[in-house]
């Protein structure tokens, strides 16, 4: 089992330009998750789905769209990228329930310029 | 004031010490309590979860107090490896869809 990817790595944009993120999980999982991780702070909570077709809004979703089209993968889209959108971006993904563990990806090295 | 506060430190001890970290949490209705390792520049993992009659997993302990609302790590004969940033997580019910806050983290650096 692969876990939770994410595509890509790296990028760099320039403002105003617009980017999808991928996250894909094999395990199966109900819930997906997109975080932000700036310098010196914890994470924060941009979107999530509890399921294929839903999404919804998390702590600071401004700026960002969400998908969820099938069950093993969660897009996040930047229309218009903006200098402050510069971030780490994780992708989780866990089991139905609020006591499970959540599993992240590697994470994705954004820079906007 | 922040949902999940945690001291930012960094620590910095000898091999073989006990530290040990404090988180607090504000909101009452948090069901599920967690502590994840992050290492630099990488995503976290989960070290272990906190339940409420404290639980240990060799060298760490985990604490929860309800009434007081935090929760607590202990970490003891600490190794270099240990080295990282100890993130606190709090999940609210599952009508919150799990939902979790972070802390900011805890970062810890062990030298020999």
């Amino acid at each position: 089992n692969a876990g939770v990817t994410q595509t890509p790595k790296f990028r760099v944009l320039k403002t105003g330009q617009s980017m999808t993120l991928l996250c894909a999980q094999d395990m199966n999982h109900e819930y997906m998750y997109w975080y932000r991780q700036d310098p010196g702070m914890g994470l924060r909570l941009i979107h999530y789905s509890v399921g294929e077709g839903t999404t919804a809004k998390g702590e600071v979703p401004d700026g960002y769209n969400v998908s969820r089209l099938k069950k093993q993968n969660f897009l996040l889209g930047l229309e218009s990228a903006a200098p402050s959108q510069t971030s780490v971006y994780f992708c989780a993904s866990s089991p139905e329930g609020s006591t499970n563990e959540q599993f992240f990806g590697p994470g994705t090295r954004l820079t906007v310029l | 004031r922040k949902e999940v506060e945690q001291d930012p430190g960094p620590f910095n001890v000898p091999e073989g010490a006990t530290v040990a970290f404090n988180c607090t949490y504000s909101n009452s209705a948090s069901q599920s309590f967690f502590w994840y390792r992050q290492d630099c520049r990488k995503e976290p993992k989960l070290l272990m979860s906190v339940y409420s009659s404290g639980n240990e997993d060799g060298r760490f302990t985990a604490q929860l107090n309800r009434a007081s609302q935090y929760i607590s790590l202990l970490i003891r004969d600490s190794k270099l490896s240990d080295s990282a940033t100890y993130l606190c997580v709090v999940n609210l019910e599952d009508a919150n869809a799990g939902k979790s806050t972070f802390g900011d983290g805890t970062t810890l650096t062990v030298k020999p």
